[in-house]
């Protein structure tokens, strides 16, 4: 069945580090692909996203391309703040549902 | 314009006893969607309404989970009897409807009811 995997965490980084979370995922039709991130005490809300093979969602300075050859969707962001610390969730739709990955918590310290 | 309510936010309750979750999607949103997520687990899709019809209900873990949509406005969603399995974040989503052949739309989620079965 369609699944998602991303890297697991916590990842701990500093402030203006580099920020890349891996993604990858299974599917049997043609899915579109999401990051969702849920900020402390918050809901899940949409980061980016991407409906084909090559297209590059970007949002707040994140960014992923939708690379079917190695069915990847990875996150990275270039320079990352302590505003940016939250649980991230790579996930996919085929149809209606979103399948999520496991969530990769992300900590940045000043 | 109100994003999506969940109530309650925090649920503890003990083993057989009966819950109800609900959520108020945004207004004029057709589709309603819940997912749960278990402590370490991946978020799991468990069912889709649109407007108050069940569209696909295939990630229900079983029957003492239901559903409903009256109306087609708020969902609830009762657990009756309540297990020590079934703890975990329950959110609920919603997005409108659009039309066959387009692309996959934004799911707007709520902030989660966190249920707790002692």
């Amino acid at each position: 069945g369609d699944s998602v995997t991303q890297m697991e965490g916590p990842v701990t980084l500093s402030e203006e580090a580099f920020l890349t979370i891996n993604c990858t995922y299974t599917a049997t039709g043609y899915p579109s692909l999401f990051w969702y991130v849920q900020y402390p005490g918050e809901g899940l809300q949409l980061l980016l996203k991407a409906t084909k093979a090559d297209d590059k969602g970007s949002n707040k300075g994140f960014e992923a391309t939708y690379r079917k050859e190695t069915t990847s969707f990875h996150l990275e962001k270039g320079s990352v703040q302590v505003s940016d610390s939250a649980v991230y969730f790579c996930a996919l739709s085929v149809k209606y549902a979103l399948n999520f990955g496991k969530g990769t918590s992300l900590l940045v310290t000043p | 314009e109100a994003g999506v309510t969940q109530f309650p936010s925090h649920s503890v309750i003990e083993k057989g006893q009966t819950v109800t979750l609900r959520c108020d999607p945004i207004s004029g949103h057709d589709n309603l969607y819940w997912y749960r997520r278990v402590m370490g687990k991946e978020i799991k899709f468990l069912l889709h309404f649109v407007k108050e019809s069940k569209q696909d209900e295939s990630g229900m873990p079983n029957n003492r989970f239901l559903a409903e949509r009256t109306g087609g406005t708020y969902s609830t969603l009762k657990v009756q009897p309540a297990e020590l399995e079934d703890s975990g974040v329950y959110f609920c989503a919603s997005n409108a409807r659009y039309q066959a052949g387009a692309t996959t739309g934004e799911q707007f989620f709520g902030p989660g009811t966190r249920l707790t079965v002692l």
